[in-house]
């Protein structure tokens, strides 16, 4: 089955201690994505990437990190969480390729961070 | 830059009610338009997109006109189900390498029996 797979689907946790979320594809997707979900702001994006080795800041990327050494996986790195960091996660990707063009966006059911 | 705003919720309907959830954009260009819906503990899951002026995308009932004179594209159908009880959320994606969505807040609909 095609999905976006995201672990852990919840997490709490302390302010200043390392986490990673991860987010893993099965579609050979090229195009990967991390967004933050906030009540009455809808999503914003937090960090892309175009391919392997390929990232680039979102609108919202302070105070996160991400990396892409493979295609199929996409970790969000918070290196010192903060209470403002509270939030619902969600990792998305696409196929950029071919006729790609208007491929929709798969998404992950989500990570619920919660940072004391 | 580019921003969506959609109508605020929450929308309590009963069964077999008409729906219309509005959206209206602001974006440079031509912008392609989606409606994505959330379910509880879900991901969003594309519900319907329009690529250019005058599409009407559709799905499951659900209808949305790309209107580029009123920049709109508002959501409508019907006849609501308790199942379509979700969260709606309207996007755009302007051209650009950034395969980007803007999203707007979303709007939380509840259909009762």
């Amino acid at each position: 089955e095609a999905q976006v797979t995201q672990n852990p689907r919840y997490l709490i946790t302390v302010t200043g201690k390392k986490l990673t979320v991860t987010c893993s594809q099965n579609m050979n997707h090229e195009y990967m994505s991390w967004y933050r979900q906030d009540p009455g702001l809808g999503l914003r994006q937090i960090y892309y990437s175009m391919n392997v080795e390929v990232t680039d800041k979102g609108d919202v990327p302070e105070g996160y990190k991400v990396s892409r050494k493979e295609k199929r996986n996409f970790p969000l790195i918070l290196e010192s969480p903060s209470p403002n960091q509270t939030s619902l996660y969600f990792c998305a990707s696409r196929s950029v390729g071919g006729n790609s063009y208007n491929s929709p966006l798969h998404f992950g059911n989500g990570t619920r961070l919660t940072v004391t | 830059g580019d921003s969506v705003t959609q109508m605020e919720g929450p929308v309590t309907l009963s069964e077999e009610a008409f729906l219309t959830i509005n959206c209206t954009y602001t974006a440079t260009g031509y912008p392609s338009l989606f409606w994505y819906v959330q379910y509880p503990g879900e991901g969003l899951q594309l519900l319907l997109k329009a690529t250019k002026a005058d599409d009407k995308g559709s799905n499951k009932g659900f209808e949305a006109t790309y209107r580029k004179e009123t920049t709109s594209f508002h959501l409508e159908k019907g006849s609501v189900q308790v199942s379509d009880s979700a969260v709606y959320f309207c996007a755009l994606r302007s051209g650009g390498s950034n395969y980007k969505l803007t999203f707007g807040k979303g709007t939380l609909l509840t259909v009762n029996p």
